[in-house]
């Protein structure tokens, strides 16, 4: 089975901090994604990665970046954390050129204060 | 560009069929995919259909696509308290990146 494990469940942090969310899957799957989900609106993709080094921004990338040093992790990085920034951020993974569905990590639930 | 849609909110007595509706806009050939969301968890994989198919039965669930009207739908058989959640579609638009676009979600509460 697809493993895709995001370091925290739960996090706290304050208005104007950096904030690192870390995502890790075990299939060495080459595209990697992060979205937010907030109620009414589903998911909307943030950015996304179909390699080492590579990144895309999605459909709403402004005030984060990512970092793609390792195949199997794909972090998203909040530069300096605002409040509508608080949603929940999900994290997938899938192999490259095939049909084959994302597969997503349980979600880090971001709280910024 | 690509949208899709869903209703937001279902509600059906357990033991009833469900059926949560979608509608995307792509016209080319792709794939659709239907998550559950359990409350405070990630999206599982339910199912999935290409384009080029009428439906897809597994078990309890069978997806049915409209081609002409671009229109999806999961039927849920003999609806359980358990199958409460968060239901949402999802459409391929680039078979290259992977890169999805999702509905809004249907929550399904289910009445015991």
């Amino acid at each position: 089975d697809v493993k895709v494990t995001q370091s925290s469940r739960y996090l706290v942090k304050r208005t104007g901090e950096k904030v690192f969310l870390e995502c890790v899957q075990d299939m060495d799957h080459e595209n990697m994604f992060w979205y937010r989900q907030d109620p009414g609106l589903g998911l909307r993709l943030i950015y996304f990665s179909y390699d080492v080094k590579m990144k895309e921004k999605g459909d709403i990338p402004e005030g984060y970046s990512v970092s793609r040093e390792k195949k199997e992790r794909f972090s998203l990085i909040l530069e300096s954390a605002s409040t509508n920034q608080t949603s929940m951020y999900l994290c997938a993974s899938k192999p490259r050129d095939s049909n084959q569905p994302q597969h997503f990590g349980d979600g880090t639930r971001l709280s910024i204060l | 560009g690509e949208d899709v849609e869903q209703s937001l909110f279902l509600s059906v007595r357990e033991g009833d069929s469900s059926v949560i509706n979608c509608t995307y806009t792509d016209s080319s050939s792709t794939y659709l995919y239907w998550y559950k969301q359990e409350p405070g968890a990630g999206l599982q994989l339910l199912t999935y259909i290409f384009s080029n198919m009428d439906m897809k039965q597994d078990q309890r669930l069978t997806v049915l696509l409209n081609k002409k009207d671009k229109h999806l739908s999961l039927r849920i058989a003999d609806t359980q308290t358990g199958d409460s959640a968060i239901y949402f579609c999802a459409e391929l638009i680039s078979s290259n990146t992977g890169k999805l676009i999702f509905g809004q979600g249907t929550t399904l509460q289910v009445k015991p």
